[in-house]
């Protein structure tokens, strides 16, 4: 298995371009999400899926759009890409489920920045 | 929104030297889980808990899980300079597809 892979790596965008981040997972897992890293923050929930076809908001959801069509992809698209969305973006996967199955697995991220 | 107190938010150490870190808050949750992100790389599953009063090894690590459900801590023994790195901690409320609630991280140097 790859795991969670993401794509690109690296990404620099000007002020008000949009672009797709991309993230796929080869575990059948029906539960993604999207979070976002910046310095002394943590990790921030920006949206996430329990299933295909079904996602909702996280903590930070303004500015980000995705969509499940599929199990395995989970796309965060910035529709007018703004400097403060400047951030390294995670990508996670997990199978829901109880017990010690409950272990959610992180992508290598994709480091943003907005000019 | 939910929140994770995660302290310290940094830590010097020399090799050999044992560290503790923590995490707080003001609601309960049902899982606990600790991270470790090595710099340039996503966040990797250290530990993780489940029961109140549960206590979990991993190597020279250990965590506990509150017995209010409110707090966790973690344990490094005898650090060696491959444990530098951010530690988080994150709470989840329900199992499976709930959604996590990350802590700021701890960040640990350890100076050989």
């Amino acid at each position: 298995n790859a795991g969670v892979t993401q794509t690109p790596k690296f990404q620099v965008l000007k002020t008000g371009q949009s672009m797709t981040l991309q993230c796929a997972q080869d575990m059948n897992h029906e539960y993604m999400s999207w979070y976002r890293q910046d310095p002394g923050m943590g990790l921030r929930l920006i949206h996430y899926s329990v299933g295909a076809g079904i996602t909702d908001q996280g903590e930070v959801p303004n500015g980000y759009n995705v969509s499940r069509s599929t199990t395995e992809d989970f796309p965060l698209r910035l529709l007018s890409a703004a400097p403060s969305q400047t951030s390294v973006y995670f990508c996670a996967s997990n199978q829901a489920g109880t017990g010690s199955t409950d272990t959610q697995y992180f992508g290598p991220g994709t480091r943003l920045t907005v000019l | 929104g939910q929140q994770l107190n995660q302290s310290p938010q940094s830590m010097f150490i020399q090799e050999g030297e044992d560290v503790s870190m923590n995490c707080t808050s003001s609601s309960i949750f049902n899982t606990w889980l600790w991270y470790k992100q090595d710099p340039g790389e996503g966040p990797v599953l250290l530990i993780a808990l489940y029961k109140a009063g549960e206590l979990t090894s991993n190597g020279r690590l250990t965590a506990q899980f509150g017995i209010t459900r409110k707090d966790s801590f973690l344990n490094i023994s005898a650090s060696i300079p491959s444990d530098v790195g951010i530690y988080f901690c994150a709470g989840q409320q329900k199992g499976g597809s709930e959604k996590l609630v990350f802590g700021k991280g701890t960040k640990l140097t350890v100076n050989p």
